[in-house]
This record gives structure tokens, sequence and C-alpha cells, in this order.
């Protein structure tokens, strides 16, 4: 079965830092990948999407992911973090068999010091 | 261009007691998506129209819980009765096409049940 695994929970970074967000996926395919950030009492937004192509994928708000597949992964980064960008970050997978199908991992939420 | 809209955005209802959330997903949409996210969790889904047919229903309990899409455009979700375990917060969502496109998201309904 398909699975996402987000390893850090949450994630504190200095405003101007740089930012790196884990994401491991188990799929036995090519798998349609996404990254969401949702943030307090909003629903989530979509920043990147990588179904194939280029490995390294641009996103909104200056964010970009790569896609590893030698490592199942799916990072999320960020070069200088705004503090506009605290949040709870959502890794998906997505499937397309019989249907579309999207999981998503348990989330890492982003603190941004001053 | 509007977003999906959801209402109520809060409720907090007694156990036992009915409940009914309703969604109207950004306009041409033809997939629609209710999903349930707990505290400190991803996105759950709980049901996904294709126009107004559930394609797939797998996840929802059906003993509680009903859905329809009347006319393949607006959706209600109830839960009839409410158990305390059902607090959680519901996103809807809805897509342009269902083969792998981006999903947009609700601001969602937060429920409390006591």
């Amino acid at each position: 079965a398909q699975s996402v695994t987000q390893p850090d929970i949450h994630i504190t970074v200095s405003e101007g830092a740089s930012l790196e967000l884990r994401c491991n996926y188990s799929y036995g395919a090519t798998p349609y990948l996404f990254w969401y950030v949702q943030s307090p009492g909003q629903g989530l937004q979509l920043l990147l999407k990588y179904f194939s192509g280029d490995t390294l994928v641009q996103g909104i708000k200056g964010f970009e992911a790569e896609f590893k597949r030698s490592q199942s992964s799916f990072n999320l980064r960020k070069p200088s973090v705004h503090w506009s960008d605290a949040a709870e970050y959502f890794c998906a997978v997505g499937k397309n068999t019989g249907g579309f199908k999207t999981i998503f991992g348990a989330g890492t939420r982003l603190f941004v010091k001053a | 261009e509007a977003g999906v809209v959801q209402s109520p955005r809060y409720k907090i209802i007694e156990k036992k007691q009915p409940v009914a959330f309703w969604c109207n997903p950004i306009s041409g949409h033809n997939t629609l998506y209710w999903y349930r996210q707990n505290l400190g969790q991803g996105p759950e889904l709980l049901i996904r129209y294709e126009n107004e047919e559930a394609v797939d229903d797998s996840q929802l309990p059906k003993d509680r819980f009903s859905a329809e899409r009347l006319k393949g455009v607006d959706s209600t979700l109830k839960i009839q009765p409410a158990e305390l375990g059902d607090s959680a917060v519901y996103l809807c969502a809805s897509s342009l096409w269902d083969s792998g496109n981006e999903q947009y998201f609700g601001p969602g309904t937060r429920l409390t049940v006591t």
C-alpha cells in the first residue's frame, strides 16, 4: 500500500535561513507527488506538483522540490524563509489506478523565529 | 474566481445529534472530495464524486455518514448520530478533472462533538 512519511513533526528556522522539509513515499510505480501548505484556519493550498520530466520542480512562493527516485524522496526547499511561511506543510502522493487517489502525510509544522 | 465555499465554518454539537456540512465547489469542477482531518494529521479521503456519482466511498463510515451531490454541483455531508470521535475538521476540495490535477480546498468546517 502506498504511504507518505514526513519524519519531522515540527521544524523551527530563523527568518532568512534556508529550509528543507523531508518527505519519503512508498509506492510501486512513479507516483504523482504534491506539496501543500495550510495556514491556521485555512484549507490546503498547492505549492507544487511532480508528475514526470524534470525532477526539480518550481512552485509558488519561492518553493522548490526535488524528486529522487533512488531515495523515494520528494523534499521541499526554500533558500530564504519569510515569517509568513510559518504554516503546516503536507506532502502527498497520488496514484491513478481506477480513479485518482491522494494520500497525505501527517504534516510538518514550520515555525519561523525572528 | 471564487474558491471552494464551505459552511458552517464551526459547529459544536452534543453527541448523538445530527450535523450537516455544505460545500460549493469551484464552478466547472466536476470532481468533488470530502476529507476528514484529525488534529495533527493530514486529510483522509471520505468520499469522491465525479459529477453526481460517488466513485470512491470506501472510507466513508456508512453506518452514520452520508453524502450527496445533487445535480453534480453542491454537496452535503451528514453525520447522524455524531460521536465524540467525529470531532475533526471536514474539508471539501474540487478539481477540474480527476487524473492527477491539483485539488482546490475550502477552508473546512471544524466540528466539535461534546
